[in-house]
């Protein structure tokens, strides 16, 4: 079954804006990452964060960890029209397995 | 610098008829391999990982199955197609690190 649930499923915002989305999961995990797909296309990893980080930031992306709610945040800021994919975060539940369970996605949409 | 390749890139095929898709890695060893599909707008679900040759766990009860004939070489088959068996697959490896790497994708139409 899938785990990390994604929120929300769409959003749409103006360049510039910042972009929120958020990630739920129900087990415990070694690490939490998010990834970006372009329509059509393979996924892209962005950014990794370990059960012990609570923070990381890469550039423009800021993802926060919080392992009490099981949950994650990607916020992308100052967004640019070239942001517009879809965003899924993935976990690998367990220590030592790299068995990755992907969430549903968050399709974002920057209107220039 | 690590490559992935996935091929074909686009495939239409009869139900009943068999399938082969393979994914092969460059510049890495002994990595960690994978199989996705994804239907239209949603997740991932996956397929099959492998952690070494001949190492296949297969997650979901299907008509598909996956080899891992050399270290860096992901095939997956059918022997009969469904048109259940329509949508995106993806091929990916990763190493210690976690993180996972994805080739460019097959789309699959099964008519």
């Amino acid at each position: 079954s899938q785990q990390g649930e994604e929120d929300p499923q769409a959003l749409s915002i103006q360049e510039g804006e910042n972009a929120t989305m958020n990630c739920s999961y129900k087990t415990s995990i070694n690490n939490l990452q998010w990834y970006r797909q372009n329509s059509g296309r393979g996924l892209v990893h962005l950014i990794l964060i370990r059960s012990n980080e609570r923070e990381k930031h890469s550039g423009r992306l800021r993802v926060t960890l919080d392992t009490s709610k099981k949950s994650s945040s990607l916020l992308i800021t100052a967004s640019r029209a070239a942001d517009t994919a879809s965003y899924f975060c993935a976990t690998a539940p367990t220590s030592g397995t790299y068995k990755y369970i992907f969430g549903t996605g968050t399709r974002l949409k920057v209107l220039a | 610098s690590q490559t992935i390749h996935q091929w074909p890139a686009t495939l239409v095929q009869p139900v009943g008829s068999p399938l082969s898709l393979e994914c092969t890695v460059e510049g890495t060893s002994n990595p960690n391999l994978y199989w996705y599909r994804q239907a239209a707008g949603r997740g991932l679900q996956l397929l099959f990982y492998s952690v070494g040759i001949g190492q296949i766990s297969s997650e979901v009860p299907q008509n598909l199955s996956a080899s891992r004939p050399q270290d860096r070489q992901f095939i997956l088959s059918s022997k009969k197609l469904l048109l259940s068996d329509s949508g995106f697959y993806l091929c990916a490896w990763s190493g210690p690190s976690y993180e996972q790497y994805f080739g460019p994708g097959t789309r699959l139409t099964v008519t």
